[in-house]
Formats: structure tokens, sequence, C-alpha cells
């Protein structure tokens, strides 16, 4: 059974640029969240979407978006970059039934440099 | 807000020796404690998870115990082997959370042969 798998791997791009990151979840389930990790502020939960409708959404500015397609499949958007968007952003998965906690299945992420 | 605090930041034992890491959350509605380890280059793995309805749970070298009262929970491993060595991260959640984790800081463990 295939993991989550994100990419693209690495990018690198300028300040003001936009960039669109692609998740795609591990068959079956529906949920997937997006989580930001930086040495210094740790792993910090972007938003969560279930049913091509966001579900939960942490503080990040509104820069931060993102998609959920009828197949799962999620992209995340970063509109107007700036330096301290650099960072590893990670994708997760689970069956999503929603109410009760659930396992997060992780992907390998995508690393963002602004430079 | 919702926090998890996660003590030490660094760990090294040697192998064999056994490695404890402890989490402090902040939302006494918190329910759900999954652990997660970090390898270099790669995502967080989920390796063990705790409900608030359970005190301890084991899976092999790994166990997690849970104390609700005083909101703390911790990670321990025994007969740690080189092959442990990563970063290791607490979280929690509550109901309704969907995939929603607070994250500790991470603790870096090294096992030294």
């Amino acid at each position: 059974k295939a993991g989550v798998t994100q990419t693209p791997r690495y990018l690198i791009k300028t300040r003001g640029q936009q960039v669109t990151l692609s998740c795609s979840p591990i068959s079956g389930h529906r949920s997937v969240s997006w989580y930001q990790q930086t040495p210094g502020q740790g792993l910090q939960f972007l938003f969560e979407y279930f049913s091509e409708t966001q579900r939960n959404k942490g503080n990040f500015p509104g820069r931060f978006s993102g998609r959920q397609f009828s197949n799962s499949r999620s992209e995340m958007n970063v509109s107007t970059l700036e330096l301290g968007d650099s960072a590893l952003y990670l994708c997760a998965s689970s069956w999503g039934t929603g109410g009760f906690n659930e396992k997060l299945f992780f992907g390998s992420g995508t690393q963002l440099s602004v430079l | 807000g919702e926090n998890v605090e996660q003590h030490p930041s660094t760990l090294s034992v040697q192998e064999g020796d056994s490695a404890v890491i402890k989490c402090t959350y902040s939302d006494s509605a918190s329910n759900y404690f999954p652990w997660y380890k970090q390898e270099l280059g790669k995502g967080p793995q989920l390796i063990i998870d705790i409900r608030s309805n359970v005190g301890e749970k084991k899976d092999q070298r790994i166990a997690v115990t849970l104390n609700k009262t005083a909101k703390h929970f911790s990670l321990h491993i025994t007969e740690t082997q080189p092959e442990d060595s990563a970063v290791y991260f607490c979280a929690a959640s509550r109901d309704n959370q969907g995939g929603k984790l607070i994250f500790g800081q991470g603790t870096e463990l090294s096992v030294k042969p």
C-alpha cells in the first residue's frame, strides 16, 4: 500500500512569488492535514481538508491556503512568499471519520527555500 | 492557548540502556496522545499512541504512560539500539480536532554503540 506522496521534494523560490505544493493521501484516506516544520517553531498545524472542505484551521495568515479534490488529493498554496516561509511542509492523511482522534500518516514533505 | 512542552531536547544513551522522554500538556480536554519518530530526510512516523481512558500502553520495547491528573505523559524505550536514533515528538489533541495535533518541540535521541 503506497504511503502519502508529496511533490515536489524540494523547491526554491524568491520573495514575493507564490508556490503550490501537492499531496496524494493513502488510498482510502479522505482527510488531509498540512503542517509547517521549522527549527524554531517546530511542527505547526496549518489546516485540514475533508471531503473537499476545510474542516480545521491553524493560526497562519491568509497567504496560506489549500484545497482538496474529489479524489482526496490536496494542494497547498502560499502567496507573496516571505523569507520566514522557508520550511519543510508536511502533509498527513487519515481516514477522516471525524469526531474522534485519528492516526495521522505523514509524507516526507516538501522542503521550501525562499531566497 | 494549547501547548505541549517536551523534555529533554537532546538525549544521549548507550546501546542497551533505557530512554525516557517526558511531555506536559496544557489543555485539560486533550484525550489523545501520539508519539512520532522522525528520521533525517523523512516525515514523522507514528510509533505509539494512547487515549485518555488508558494509563499505559506497550508495544515491544516501547511504552507510553499517561497521568491525566498531572497532565503529563512519557515515552519509554527499553534496550535501545542505534537504529532508535532519531528525533521524537509527542503530541496532543482532543475530540473534534480531526487532523490537528499540538506537537512538542522534539527530543533528539542518540544511541551510541
